[in-house]
């Protein structure tokens, strides 16, 4: 079935610093999606992208479309402790119209 | 504004034992319903979604079952539980668009 890759798939890093993820698949997707699941809690939806090459910004979160619909990117600038979590990519399929998962990226901020 | 509820928060059930699941949403109106289970904090693996009322698409074979009796309510079930079974378990719900928002999840242990 369809896959999304999700890489890094941990990050430790040091608050201050901005942090870079990527989900990429061999299909193309129509609408990518990212979210954040905090230790014992459901994912919360942080930033929703419809178009390829779109880009947006959510505070100091910005996601991106990638041009070729196979792949979307998160950065995160200026880390803080509260941004610790797992992120989730996730894509709308175009050929089956569902919503597919990547595996999470977990972020740790040492202060 | 809509949000969703589940219950209970953790359960602890022996082997063998029945299981039953409850979510609700509030604030929207037939709206699309899934179940999804996460094992070790990672993945998210879609087990059953429905349109409406009475209406369940199961994605993977298993020792688990879902019913929708009333618009806003789901329910995950099982009459015998495996050890298998256990996992941190999500509630989500779309409407017309792609983005799915997640109750704060069940987590099952199975002993």
């Amino acid at each position: 079935g369809q896959q999304l890759n999700q890489s890094p798939q941990s990050m430790f890093i040091q608050e201050g610093e901005d942090v870079s993820m990527n989900c990429t698949s061999s299909s193309i997707f129509n609408t990518w999606l990212w979210y954040k699941q905090e230790p014992g809690e459901g994912p919360v939806l942080l930033i929703a992208l419809y178009k390829a090459g779109e880009l947006t910004s959510n505070g100091r979160l910005t996601a991106q479309f990638g041009i070729t619909r196979k792949d979307s990117f998160l950065n995160i600038s200026a880390s803080i402790p509260s941004d610790v979590g797992i992120y989730f990519c996730a894509g709308l399929s175009s050929n089956t119209g569902k919503l597919i998962f990547g595996q999470g990226t977990t972020l740790q901020v040492k202060p | 504004s809509q949000t969703i509820h589940q219950w209970p928060a953790t359960l602890v059930q022996p082997v063998g034992s029945p299981l039953s699941l409850e979510c609700t949403v509030e604030g929207t109106s037939n709206p699309n319903l899934y179940w999804y289970r996460q094992a070790a904090g990672r993945g998210l693996q879609l087990l059953f979604y429905s349109v409406g009322i009475g209406q369940i698409s199961s994605e993977v074979p298993q020792n688990l079952s879902a019913s929708r009796p009333q618009d806003r309510q789901f329910i995950l079930s099982s009459k015998k539980l495996l050890l298998s079974d256990s996992g941190f378990y999500l509630c989500a719900w779309s409407a017309s668009s792609p983005e799915q928002y997640f109750g704060p999840g069940t987590r099952l242990t199975v002993t």
